[in-house]
């Protein structure tokens, strides 16, 4: 299985601040139709996780442009600008390049 | 709207059956495909498996010898199985939709918590 790696576990921010999260994979995302499926999530408590950012950089429907992703291969990275207290919770980076589809183990980012 | 909800029983025995069901609108299960993703009390996700909007299934090796994943369309459901479940097996249970080719979970139902005690 694709091992997704994610850092930091945690990461406080002050509001108003950027920051960014890190996702490597164990081998790489690119997959034989020449696309990388690499996402990335957002889980507030108690809800179901939304998607952000699909295939490495493309934001989501309502996503704000605080949020953008890059990467490419197996190193990827989710920017978030300007935090907004709605943005705190945990984020995921998922691959469905390779089957099982497999996610990162979260990075809970809190306030400082 | 699109929407996607999770029924089932909230506790079940060791070593029995979880049997949930995810019950879909405002997109048809023949042209979707519909997953299933969970998520142990305080930690991370995992895929479980899928259903293809033709039918076809594939499962996460780890679950494969436990799980099955069928659907009723005519009732716009979507069904998963899974036996011999251990106290581990505890967690919210996820359904999610993918469009074809799309290959991200773009629509999540709510989640179903199970506990797997005696």
């Amino acid at each position: 299985d694709v091992l997704m790696t994610q850092t930091p576990v945690s990461l406080p921010v002050s509001l108003g601040g950027q920051v960014s999260i890190s996702c490597r994979s164990s081998q790489s995302l690119v997959h034989s139709d020449g696309n990388t499926y690499l996402h990335w999530y957002l889980q507030k408590p108690g809800q179901s996780p939304q998607l952000l950012i699909y295939r490495v950089s493309n934001r989501f429907s309502g996503v704000p442009d605080r949020f953008s992703g890059s990467g490419s291969g197996t190193d990827f990275t989710l920017k978030i600008s300007r935090v907004e207290p709605e943005d705190l919770g945990v984020y995921y980076c998922l691959q469905s390049t390779h089957f099982p589809y497999t996610f990162g183990a979260g990075t809970k980012l809190e306030l400082k | 709207q699109v929407q996607l909800k999770e029924s089932g029983p909230g506790l079940v025995q060791p070593s029995q059956t979880l049997s949930l069901t995810c019950t879909v609108s405002g997109f048809s299960l023949t042209s979707y495909n519909v997953h299933w993703v969970r998520q142990p009390p305080g930690k991370g996700l995992e895929w479980m498996g899928r259903m293809r909007y033709n039918g076809d299934t594939s499962y996460n090796s780890a679950l494969k010898s436990r799980l099955s994943i069928s659907r009723d369309t005519s009732k716009n459901q979507v069904f998963l199985k899974m036996n011999s479940l251990q106290t581990d097996d505890t967690g919210t249970y996820y359904c999610t939709r993918v469009v074809r080719k799309s290959y991200y979970f773009d629509y999540w139902g709510q989640g179903v918590m199970v506990t797997v005690s005696s």
